[in-house]
């Protein structure tokens, strides 16, 4: 089954302490991003990936980091939490998002930060 | 820069009512449209999107929406609503760059 899969679902951490979460998927697309919703403001990006070893800010990057050494995967580091990065986040992938092919969108990871 | 306006943040209707949620946009060039659906608890799912062609786009489970460009509109549309079409719906825009742009999204509730 093509999907995007986050993992934890479900997260909660204190302030400063390091944390990944993974994004990983099977569809061979070479587009990653990483959203972040808040209520109210809708979807905010991260950062996002056009291919391997290729990453750029989003919207929101203060606060996060990225990597993306293989094309399936691309986890979101949170290097020192803050109470503000509580939130529900999504990854999503396309296979060409100039090509009008629109996002594939992982189960969400609802982090929060004490 | 690229925006997207969702006008309606709450929407409450009863079952067989009909339903027009609103999306503009700020672009003057090519975009891609779309709107996703997010069900409580769930990841978003795509509804229709408009790529080219014909500006009346049908999606899944009854919607519809219509691309007026000279309105930069892209406004959601379902005849008879359900109770099972309670969800956030979002309005997306790509307008050819490497992102995808959002609205705030609309709250939908639907009463028996």
């Amino acid at each position: 089954e093509a999907q995007v899969t986050q993992n934890p679902r479900y997260l909660i951490t204190v302030t400063g302490k390091k944390l990944t979460v993974t994004c990983s998927q099977n569809m061979n697309h070479e587009y990653m991003s990483w959203y972040r919703q808040d209520p109210g403001l809708g979807l905010r990006q991260i950062y996002y990936s056009m291919n391997v070893e290729v990453t750029d800010k989003g919207d929101v990057p203060e606060g996060y980091k990225v990597s993306r050494k293989e094309k399936r995967n691309f986890p979101l580091i949170l290097e020192s939490p803050s109470p503000n990065q509580t939130s529900l986040y999504f990854c999503a992938s396309s296979l060409s998002v100039r090509g009008g092919h629109g996002y594939t969108f992982g189960s969400g990871t609802r982090l929060t930060v004490v | 820069a690229q925006s997207v306006s969702q006008h309606n943040h709450h929407v409450i209707l009863s079952e067989a009512a009909s339903l027009e949620l609103g999306c503009n946009y700020s672009y003057g060039g090519t975009v891609n449209l779309f709107w996703y659906v997010q069900y409580p608890g769930q990841h978003l799912q795509l509804l229709l999107k408009y790529f080219s062609g014909d500006p009346l786009v049908k999606g899944i489970k009854g919607f519809e929406a219509e691309f007026i460009k000279s309105k930069f509109s892209f406004n959601l549309r379902k005849p008879s609503v359900q109770w099972s079409d309670t969800a956030e719906y979002f309005c997306a825009v790509n307008a050819n760059t490497d992102k995808l742009i959002f609205g705030t999204g609309t709250r939908l509730q639907v009463f028996p």
